[in-house]
């Protein structure tokens, strides 16, 4: 089992839909990272987050330490958010190693 | 202010070869981390290099070496190339090992063997 788990592997969505992607994680972590992916391969971090929720725009992302269970949300969704988005820790005493999920695949038709 | 630059951005080699990956850090950071990333999956942490020194390592064989120069540049080598060592090789940078820090990636190195 691996220690990050991402759901859905892959979500289809209309332009204008909510839309949520899960990650589940098994070790102790400092933070959890949320970032996305294009098809070029470069990433970008979204958000970092060791507690609570935060949001940048139509972007929100939460976390629940005691279930160990984090949550990024898209509001109103479009077709430019299409894209892998990556949940990754950093472990209790690894620094700035990232342990990461495999991943969701988002499109967004308009 | 540039950000962290990959290079070369593909390349292609035989197996059996030795190759090369550059990494330059985002200006102020001096911590470099390298990913490997196969087709479909998340990357997986190759290691970590904070002054000048492999400071945590992930589970790739010794055909997987590094090297960090003094102005915070890295270089990541693999010998005697497999075919699973096709991937999409990361770097990322960070400041002071990046505790609590987010780390910022390069666009990667796309490696093929054939």
């Amino acid at each position: 089992k691996n220690e990050v788990e991402q759901s859905p592997q892959n979500l289809t969505a209309q332009e204008g839909e909510f839309i949520t992607i899960n990650c589940s994680y098994s070790v102790g972590i400092s933070a959890l990272h949320w970032l996305q992916q294009h098809p070029g391969g470069g990433i970008v971090s979204l958000f970092m987050l060791s507690s609570g929720k935060k949001k940048h725009g139509r972007l929100i992302a939460t976390i629940n330490i005691q279930e160990k269970h984090s949550s990024l949300h898209i509001t109103a969704s479009h077709p430019r958010d299409s894209a892998v988005y990556i949940c990754a820790v950093s472990g209790e005493t690894s620094g700035s190693r990232l342990t990461f999920g495999e991943g969701t695949q988002l499109t967004v038709n308009p | 202010d540039a950000g962290v630059t990959q290079s070369p951005t593909h390349l292609i080699k035989t197996r059996g070869q030795q190759v090369t990956l550059r990494c330059s850090p985002k200006s102020g950071h001096d911590t470099v981390s390298w990913y490997q990333q196969a087709l479909g999956q998340g990357p997986q942490f190759i290691f970590q290099y904070y002054e000048e020194e492999e400071r945590q390592r992930g589970n790739f064989p010794d055909r997987f070496s590094g090297h960090q120069f003094p102005n915070y540049s890295s270089e990541l080598n693999v010998n005697a190339l497999l075919l699973g060592d096709s991937a999409l090789y990361l770097c990322a940078s960070s400041h002071l090992r990046g505790w609590g820090q987010p780390q910022h990636f390069g666009d990667g190195t796309r490696l093929s063997i054939l």
